[in-house]
């Protein structure tokens, strides 16, 4: 079993829609968690980083954690064309940190 | 705001040659980091280093070598460029290993082409 697995897509909604993006993870070690942006031939960028289990709140972003399933979750309200991009989880503990392949999200106008 | 800087975004280099890929960070993090990123295999980790002169092989380091002289700067030294390592090669930095959550920040991104 991978330690991190996230569908990789491509996920089409339309503009306004709430989207739900989700990764799975095996190792209970895990302690921090992470949700990373990236535009076409950018780099990563960090969109919310939490260490709990519960919710996390920014803007029309939010970042669940449920550590009991091992299973995270990024929520995009109001989703705009400019949420198009591909969404890397990261899981991590101490000063290791693993990435998923990402998920390609398509906002369609 | 952390600045990871690459300095090459683009790059065309022959089979064989010698290619250096440069990083550098300005905030004073410790730990740096070489990713390639390939479609369908997400990001693979080279080589990371965690204090200057200090490095690590990752998960494919093969064909590939790391130098890190001064804190800030940690270059991707491709020996002898080969057709397969062509790719996006990602450089990003964190704070130090006793540091719990250590968030990763990176850079644009090299794009290497090799033919």
């Amino acid at each position: 079993q991978k330690e991190v697995e996230q569908d990789p897509g491509p996920l089409s909604v339309p503009e306004g829609a709430i989207v739900s993006l989700n990764c799975t993870y095996s190792n209970s070690a895990f302690q921090y968690f992470m949700w990373y942006r990236q535009y076409s031939r950018k780099g990563p960028e960090l969109l919310m980083y939490t260490y709990s289990s519960g919710n996390k709140e920014d803007g029309r972003f939010t970042a669940q954690v449920d550590k009991s399933s091992k299973y995270i979750s990024l929520f995009i309200r109001d989703s705009q064309p400019s949420d198009s991009a591909t969404y890397l989880c990261a899981i991590g503990w101490g000063d290791k940190i693993i990435f998923g392949k990402g998920t390609r999200l398509h906002i369609l106008p | 705001d952390v600045k990871v800087t690459q300095s090459s975004r683009y790059l065309v280099k022959r089979t064989g040659e010698k290619v250096f890929l440069e990083c550098v960070q300005d905030m004073d993090h410790e730990n740096m980091f070489w990713y390639r990123q390939d479609p369908g295999l997400g990001l693979r980790l080279i080589y990371f280093s965690y204090d200057v002169k200090m490095k690590e092989k990752g998960d494919i380091p093969e064909g590939y070598s790391v130098s890190r002289e001064k804190k800030e700067r940690f270059s991707l030294i491709l020996e002898s460029a080969s057709t397969n390592q062509t790719s996006m090669y990602l450089c990003a930095s964190s704070l130090g290993q006793t540091t719990p959550g250590n968030t990763i920040y990176f850079g644009e991104g090299s794009w290497l082409t090799v033919v």
